[in-house]
């Protein structure tokens, strides 16, 4: 069955310190990976997009890394900011039809305080 | 140039009436796919539109239907609600068949039936 499973389900932070989110899947075949951050009652915006042969992808603050063999993704915030409180959800794409399939985890709620 | 722009934003029904979103994708993308977002939950896949047929369809019943204009804008409709249908519905747009491709994400439209 293709799952992806995100982790922490909820992670509070202080405001300059860094963090790590993970995701685990099993979507096969694989396309590619996605990050998005969500914030709340918005819609999801993309920060990164990683292929089978990329494994690192940065993006200003937020770095994702890809592990194809282990099927594991990480997305690192550096230097965390208030406005990073928001929920960041990893997507995975399989090649299994000719449009793809998109299959989403369940999210990890991030909060930075002051 | 416009993003993906959704309609209406918020709006309330009751048990068994119908619902109809609204969905423009994003300038040079053919393809919009349609998510339903439970409150602390990831998006789940509904269905996904290109050439103004429904491509591909996600576990839901079929009280959820769609279509899609020549101009590329789609809509979602669904009968008989439910008060388990209360959810941020998301709309997505990408170019056509380039799964390793952008996706751009709308605003949502929150429905809520009491």
């Amino acid at each position: 069955k293709n799952q992806v499973e995100q982790s922490p389900q909820s992670l509070i932070i202080l405001e300059g310190k860094n963090c790590t989110l993970q995701c685990n899947y099993t979507v096969s075949p694989f396309s590619n990976l996605r990050w998005y951050k969500q914030d709340t009652g918005r819609g999801p915006v993309s920060l990164t997009i990683m292929t089978f042969s990329e494994n690192t992808k940065s993006n200003g603050r937020y770095t994702a890394t890809l592990d194809a063999d282990t099927k594991q993704s990480s997305l690192h915030i550096t230097a965390s900011q208030l406005s990073d409180s928001a929920s960041y959800i990893c997507v995975v794409s399989d090649r299994g039809s000719t449009l793809g399939r998109l299959y989403f985890g369940r999210g990890t709620q991030l909060t930075v305080w002051p | 140039d416009a993003g993906v722009t959704q309609s209406p934003t918020h709006l309330i029904k009751t048990r068994g009436q119908q619902v109809t979103l609204r969905c423009s994708p994003k300038s040079g993308h053919d393809t919009v796919s349609w998510y339903q977002q439970a409150l602390g939950q990831g998006p789940q896949f509904i269905f996904q539109y290109y050439e103004e047929e429904e491509r591909q369809r996600g576990n839901f019943p079929d009280r959820f239907s769609g279509h899609q204009f020549p101009n590329y804008s789609s809509e979602l409709n669904v009968n008989a609600l439910w008060l388990g249908d209360s959810a941020l519905y998301l709309c997505a747009s990408s170019p056509r068949a380039k799964n390793t491709g952008e996706l751009f994400f709308g605003e949502g439209s929150r429905l809520t039936v009491l």
